[in-house]
């Protein structure tokens, strides 16, 4: 069965300090892979998506930045924190290719940035 | 017009209680449509896909809409573990197929 790792579970930076997230997907091969962002109390924001290994699309401008270095590995970036990116970080895979298949999420990580 | 629309709520029902929550979509090409769970503090859950012809899956029932671009999910017999949030999801095409949440829909089941 398919399995979806996220860590930290929650993290807490300062301002103007990197960030990185990681997301690993056991189980599954080329999987579509997905960050959102929910701040407190509002809806799931999409990030970030990929359909494969080196293949990212952008939906928000962002000071964040995601990787695929490897076929079932993503990872999420910031070079330097704003409070704004306070939020829950979700990472997602899909399976590709079907048009009805659903997300399913990692447990998410918790960030404040101070 | 919203992507995906929700009734925030809250609804507060009692246990026993039959409950009904709408979302609505504004791309009529949409075709893909979920409901999941979010409890407090947690990541989303599937509660499950929506189908053309609506769907059962013991007390839930989903029921879609295309002439009015709208989605329904029904509870009946309401738990107090059926407390939580329900997002509304629906995929839009662009480029590779993504899917869209709603704010979500908050139930509150009282003893």
């Amino acid at each position: 069965s398919q399995t979806i790792h996220q860590w930290p579970a929650t993290l807490v930076q300062p301002v103007g300090s990197p960030l990185s997230l990681e997301c690993t997907v056991e189980g599954t091969s080329n999987p579509n892979l997905y960050w959102y962002r929910q701040a407190a109390g509002r809806g799931l924001q999409l990030l970030f998506y990929s359909v494969g290994i080196g293949q990212i699309s952008s939906e928000v401008p962002q000071n964040l930045s995601a990787s695929r270095p490897q076929d079932r590995q993503f990872i999420l970036s910031s070079k330097k924190l704003l409070l704004s990116d306070s939020g829950f970080y979700l990472c997602a895979w899909r399976i590709p290719g079907t048009g009805n298949s659903p997300l399913h999420f990692g447990n998410g990580t918790r960030l404040t940035v101070t | 017009r919203k992507e995906v629309e929700q009734d925030p709520g809250p609804f507060n029902v009692p246990e026993g209680a039959t409950v009904a929550f709408n979302c609505t979509y504004s791309n009529s090409a949409s075709q893909s449509f979920f409901w999941y769970r979010q409890d407090c503090r947690k990541e989303p859950k599937l509660l499950m896909s929506v189908y053309s012809s609506g769907n059962e899956d013991g007390r839930f029932t989903a029921q879609l809409n295309r002439a009015s671009q709208y989605i329904s999910l029904l509870i009946r017999d309401s738990k107090l573990s059926d407390s939580a949030t329900y997002l509304c999801v629906v995929n839009r095409r662009q480029g590779y197929s993504t899917l869209t949440f709603g704010k979500g829909t908050m139930l509150l089941v009282s003893p």
